[in-house]
């Protein structure tokens, strides 16, 4: 697609329910990144994907957060067990390779009630 | 660990001009900038590649030492338009390493 694109745009969830939140990247782009931006704060890098592959996880915050990317696409950050710290925007975005711009999606504005 | 920005705020008045300061406690190999209005994604301004490297857009310029470990960015003739928060993003080198991680912003508000 012409630009990144992250589905649900709004998602609300009750505490200790599961969340999947979905980020189709620019097409041919290799890596591709997940951020976190609570409100009124900065970007928390979370873990990107070169190719298939996360080199780097260690900003995923706890075991309840997981992330994959498939056929070097579609990515999926999945939250088990949702608490209400959660409650964010969670920011995709993709670039031509490791070390280009990156091209963020709109996000997803995740309440947790 | 995180970049640091200086100033967190800045209010200019339209026609003037204004420098973002960003700080790296590790050693860099690239910094990104990109700016991000209220209620929106961050935008893609420019990346700087190199020790001493400049770039411009527009009006938006910036700059890179790498043996200081700092970039700034600077903005002539502010124009209403380039209010929003302004991010940089160092990064460092080699596989695992290319990621972002980004200074808490400057946000930066220009009235007429």
């Amino acid at each position: 697609g012409a630009g990144v694109s992250q589905s649900p745009s709004n998602k609300v969830t009750e505490k200790g329910k599961d969340v999947e939140l979905r980020c189709d990247p620019i097409s041919g782009h290799t890596a591709l990144y997940w951020y976190r931006q609570r409100l009124g704060q900065g970007l928390e890098f979370l873990i990107y994907f070169q190719g298939n592959s996360a080199p780097d996880k260690s900003g995923l915050p706890s075991d309840r957060f997981s992330a994959e990317r498939t056929g070097e696409s579609v990515s999926t950050l999945t939250i088990q067990r949702t608490q209400q710290e959660d409650s964010a925007v969670y920011l995709c975005a993709s670039s031509f390779r490791e070390n280009y711009g990156y091209t963020f999606g709109s996000g997803t504005r995740l309440t947790v009630v | 660990q995180q970049p640091v920005q200086s100033p967190q705020a800045v209010i200019l008045r339209e026609g003037e001009d204004a420098v973002i300061n960003c700080s790296s406690s590790k050693a860099l190999y690239s910094v990104h900038w990109y700016r991000q209005k209220h209620g929106e994604a961050p935008v893609f301004l420019m990346i700087l590649l190199k020790g001493g490297e400049q770039k411009g857009h527009e009006k938006i310029s910036a700059s890179f030492n790498e043996k200081k470990q700092q970039s700034s960015l600077y903005l002539t003739a502010s124009q209403l338009s380039y209010s929003g928060t302004y991010f940089c993003g160092p990064s460092g080198c080699g596989a695992g390493s290319y990621q972002l991680t980004f200074g808490k912003g400057t946000k930066l508000s220009v009235i007429p």
